[in-house]
């Protein structure tokens, strides 16, 4: 079955120090993912996608087909990283088209 | 460009009522996909509408249905309401999608 899998819930820690964001997949196809994030009071966004292979706000995430894992990275994180993440995979749903299926979701918690 | 709009933004229904959600895609975006949102369940995709055409369904019971207009905006419809309905209804919209997904602000249902 396709599926995300975040395995928490709730992440704390402490200004400046790293942050790691769990994301794990089971697809059958290649796969293509991405890490959207909600601050509070905000909409839903898109950080990166791992097509992209780029770096947002000192986020980063390499997709690890061995481990099917896209864990989301920062060295440093900040208060103003606080926010939900999440990890969501296109999966092809017949034909050409394609959907989005989203993990549950990772609450980040920065501290001062 | 405006952002995708979504009304109304709250409701507060009875079971075994019937709701319908708007929203309205960014200029250009042919493809609206609609999302349930609950702390326990995360993101979960309702559907899908690519030019008036649903073009991808999720897991939910026939009281959930959509439809899209020539001019792109999208309706969903919840019938016979139940308890569990309760949730924020997301939209999204995107040129074509498969690519990055805009999120407008929700509305949130309650069902009493």
């Amino acid at each position: 079955a396709q599926r995300v899998t975040q395995p928490e819930k709730l992440l704390s820690v402490f200004k400046g120090a790293p942050v790691e964001l769990k994301c794990n997949y089971s697809y059958s196809g290649s796969p293509e993912l991405f890490w959207y994030v909600q601050y509070s009071r905000q909409r839903l966004q898109l950080l990166l996608r791992h097509i992209s292979r780029e770096s947002i706000k000192g986020f980063t995430a390499d997709l690890n087909k061995g481990e099917t894992s896209f864990h989301l990275k920062k060295p440093f994180a900040q208060e103003e990283d606080s926010a939900m993440y999440y990890c969501a995979l296109k999966i092809k749903s017949g034909g050409s088209n394609y959907k989005l299926t989203f993990g549950k979701g990772t609450l980040l918690t920065v501290n001062p | 460009k405006a952002g995708v709009t979504q009304t109304p933004r709250y409701l507060i229904k009875t079971r075994g009522q019937q709701v319908t959600l708007s929203c309205s895609p960014i200029s250009g975006h042919r493809s609206v996909s609609w999302y349930q949102q609950t702390p326990g369940q995360g993101l979960q995709f309702l559907f899908e509408y690519f030019s008036e055409t649903q073009r991808n369904k999720g897991n939910f019971p026939g009281r959930f249905s959509g439809r899209q207009f020539s001019n792109s905006r999208s309706e969903m419809n919840v019938s016979t309401l139940e308890l569990g309905d309760s949730a924020l209804y997301l939209c999204a919209s995107s040129l074509t999608g498969s690519n990055e997904q805009f999120f407008g602000p929700g509305t949130r249902l309650t069902v009493l």
